[in-house]
């Protein structure tokens, strides 16, 4: 069975300060995909980044910044410079690999981020 | 383009009535997939459609709950005998189907059901 631990309930930073949202993920799987949401208090859920498991270079995009190790089964996020509008709850999701093109997501309970000027 | 749509956006039910939950996915979008949100907690997956045909509905927690999409876009959740328990933030999302954005799930704005 696949599952995802985000031991980070809440986290609070001030505007500014870099921050790491931890994610540890359990799969019997060889090949499967890793993911980041966020969701902000509108409710509705926004795709960040998908990464295949065969993929382990860490991934930058602006602000944000993804650090994938196999080793420790963990996929974890960073957001450098956080802004206000950064408060959200982040997910960590995970994937199985078959033999279509869809499958269900994991999900993780979530990190509430409370970014505050 | 528009996204996901789901409707209606609230629903309120009193304990053992019917309701349907409407989802409409981004055009084109092959794959569909149903969740629930509890208060607090991540999407828990309860079923998904590749075209018409479920392809994996093993997230359905008993058979009061059942989905159709039976012409492969709009899906309907439907859950007979409500109870106390189904309130929750029914979320649907819909995927390209293709393999170089292999499952990347694009979510609607959810379904807030609460059971009276």
């Amino acid at each position: 069975a696949q599952k995802v631990t985000q031991a980070q309930t809440e986290i609070s930073v001030v505007e500014k300060e870099d921050v790491t949202l931890d994610c540890v993920y359990e799969t019997r799987d060889t090949t499967y995909y890793l993911f980041w949401y966020k969701q902000p208090p509108s409710g509705e859920l926004v795709f960040l980044i998908r990464r295949n498991s065969f993929d382990e270079q860490n991934e930058i995009s602006g602000r944000y910044s993804w650090n994938f190790q196999k080793s420790t089964s963990s996929f974890n996020f960073t957001i450098t410079a956080s802004q206000v509008v950064d408060s959200a709850v982040y997910f960590c999701a995970l994937s199985e690999v078959n033999t279509g093109t869809a499958s269900k997501l994991t999900f993780g309970t979530g990190t509430r981020l409370q970014v505050t000027l | 383009g528009a996204g996901v749509s789901q409707t209606p956006s609230n629903k309120v039910t009193e304990k053992g009535k019917y309701v349907e939950l409407r989802c409409d996915p981004i055009s084109g979008h092959t794959a569909l997939y149903w969740y629930r949100q509890s208060l607090g907690q991540g999407p828990e997956f309860l079923i998904y459609f590749q075209g018409t045909g479920a392809a994996d509905d093993s997230g359905l927690p008993n058979d009061r709950f059942f989905a159709v999409r039976p012409e492969g876009s709009v899906s309907t959740l439907k859950i007979q005998r409500t109870e106390r328990g189904d309130s929750a933030v029914y979320l649907c999302a819909s995927s390209t189907g293709s393999q170089s954005s292999y499952n990347e799930q694009f979510f609607g704005p959810g379904t807030r059901l609460t059971v009276l």
